[in-house]
């Protein structure tokens, strides 16, 4: 069976202070690995992805994520947050069953940027 | 391109009254997904469609009963809704054959059981 742990269920940091948001998972099977943000009110947006090749992935806006299979982990980091980037984060595992891919969240990370 | 569209945005029904939730999507799509998001909980599988004219039950599927109308069109239905199905309901997508690993969601529909 598959499953993630996102290990702080909320993060205060200051703003253009560096953050790190933990995920660790578990599986039976190869997995894909995501992470998602939900601004307040909204739907979830794709952040980004590790499918294959390069551990290290980067979104657009400048936060990244370190696939580390020998410790089934994938963190998300960003050097320098801003105000904009306070949302709740999702983890989330993927793999195909059944015909379609499935996803397991975590149980999310709210991130709180403060002035 | 409007993506993962849900109708409606907002809800509120009393114990025992019932109601279906709309989920389009228009990027032609395989499967589709029904997941429920409740506090400190992530997001849990209500129900899923593979491909068109099929469904099967997720995580959490008692209580709903879900339709693929068609290719784009995904509904979820609560036959007698009861205050523990207070949560806010999302919709996905996503193809294989597409080589589109991740889920498109919806908006979210927030309903509130009272």
């Amino acid at each position: 069976a598959q499953s993630v742990t996102q290990l702080d269920s909320q993060v205060p940091v200051f703003e253009e202070a560096p953050v790190e948001l933990r995920c660790n998972y578990s599986s039976s099977v190869s997995v894909y690995l995501f992470w998602y943000v939900q601004y307040p009110n909204q739907g979830l947006q794709l952040l980004l992805k590790y499918l294959s090749g390069s551990t290290l992935v980067e979104s657009i806006n400048g936060f990244e994520a370190e696939f580390n299979k020998s410790q089934t982990s994938f963190h998300l980091r960003k050097p320098s947050v801003h105000i904009s980037d306070t949302a709740e984060y999702f983890c989330a595992v993927g793999f195909f069953s059944g015909g379609y891919n499935k996803l397991i969240f975590g149980a999310g990370t709210r991130l709180a940027v403060h002035p | 391109n409007a993506g993962v569209t849900q109708t409606p945005k907002f809800q509120v029904l009393k114990t025992g009254q019932s109601m279906t939730l709309q989920c389009a999507q228009d990027m032609n799509h395989n499967s589709m997904y029904w997941y429920r998001q409740d506090p400190g909980m992530g997001l849990r599988l209500i129900y899923y469609s593979a491909s068109e004219g099929t469904t099967d039950k997720g995580e959490v599927p008692n209580g709903y009963n879900v339709s693929r109308l068609n290719k784009r069109e995904f509904s979820l239905r609560l036959e007698s809704a009861a205050p523990s199905q207070t949560s806010v309901y999302f919709c996905a997508s996503s193809d294989l054959a597409g080589g589109v690993y991740e889920q498109y969601f919806g908006p979210g529909t927030r309903l509130t059981v009272t």
